[in-house]
């Protein structure tokens, strides 16, 4: 099976970087994915790293390492409307499948 | 912008009772998924679909729920006999192919039962 694992909650000003870490342990790996879901609503895709290394998406960038079974999510220049929880997912192949796994979020609280 | 819509937005309904969720997908999308998150708990995975049949289902889908494809645009989720502990927001989510970790999810429908 597939477990993933990220800090539950973080505080931060505006202005401020977070990382958010995801560490995670699967078979068949294939990517890892960042998703963020404001209260009530849908999740929304946020980026995806097949490959080791950085990927920069304007104020956001994702990070993986596939050796350490790790990645990150970066959130710089922090702004109000990015108070959410943030979801990391596993990609995995099982037959014609391409299930996303999620971690438990991380619940990002941005203050003034 | 294409997207997935879901209806109902809400439904409750009592114990015992069949619900129908139903979904659109993106049009020219092939893979479909259900996915659900008991309020402030993580997205939990359901069932993929493709091709017309079930790809993968994970341990919570077990006999009380079934998908289907009725036509070339719909895409239902069925809940036989509801259960108190399947009050949760039910997500449908689509995608062109394989290779590529974008779902693209619905709104979602809250199931609240009683």
């Amino acid at each position: 099976g597939q477990s993933l694992e990220q800090p539950s909650e973080v505080t931060a000003v505006e202005g401020a970087i977070v990382q958010i870490n995801c560490t995670y342990q699967t078979s068949g790996f294939y990517g890892l994915s960042w998703y963020q879901q404001h209260d009530g609503g849908a999740p929304t895709f946020l980026s995806y790293n097949a490959l080791d290394g950085l990927e920069e998406t304007g104020r956001f960038s994702s990070f993986l390492s596939r050796s350490d079974s790790y990645g990150y999510l970066l959130l710089q220049e922090l702004q109000m409307k990015d108070s959410a929880s943030y979801f990391c997912a596993v990609r995995a192949i099982k037959a014609a499948g391409n299930k996303l796994t999620f971690g438990g979020g991380t619940r990002v609280l941005v203050k003034p | 912008e294409p997207e997935v819509t879901q209806t109902p937005s809400h439904q409750v309904t009592q114990m015992g009772q069949e619900v129908i969720l139903r979904c659109v997908p993106i049009s020219n999308h092939l893979y479909f998924y259900w996915y659900r998150q008991i309020l402030g708990q993580k997205v939990e995975f359901l069932v993929s679909f493709y091709n017309n049949e079930i790809s993968e289902k994970s341990e919570i889908f077990d006999d009380q729920f079934s998908v289907e494809r009725p036509d070339g645009s719909n895409f239902t989720l069925k809940i036989r006999s509801t259960k108190l502990e399947d009050s949760a927001m039910y997500f449908c989510a689509s995608t062109y192919g394989s290779n590529t970790g974008e779902l693209f999810f619905g709104e979602g429908s809250r199931l609240t039962v009683l």
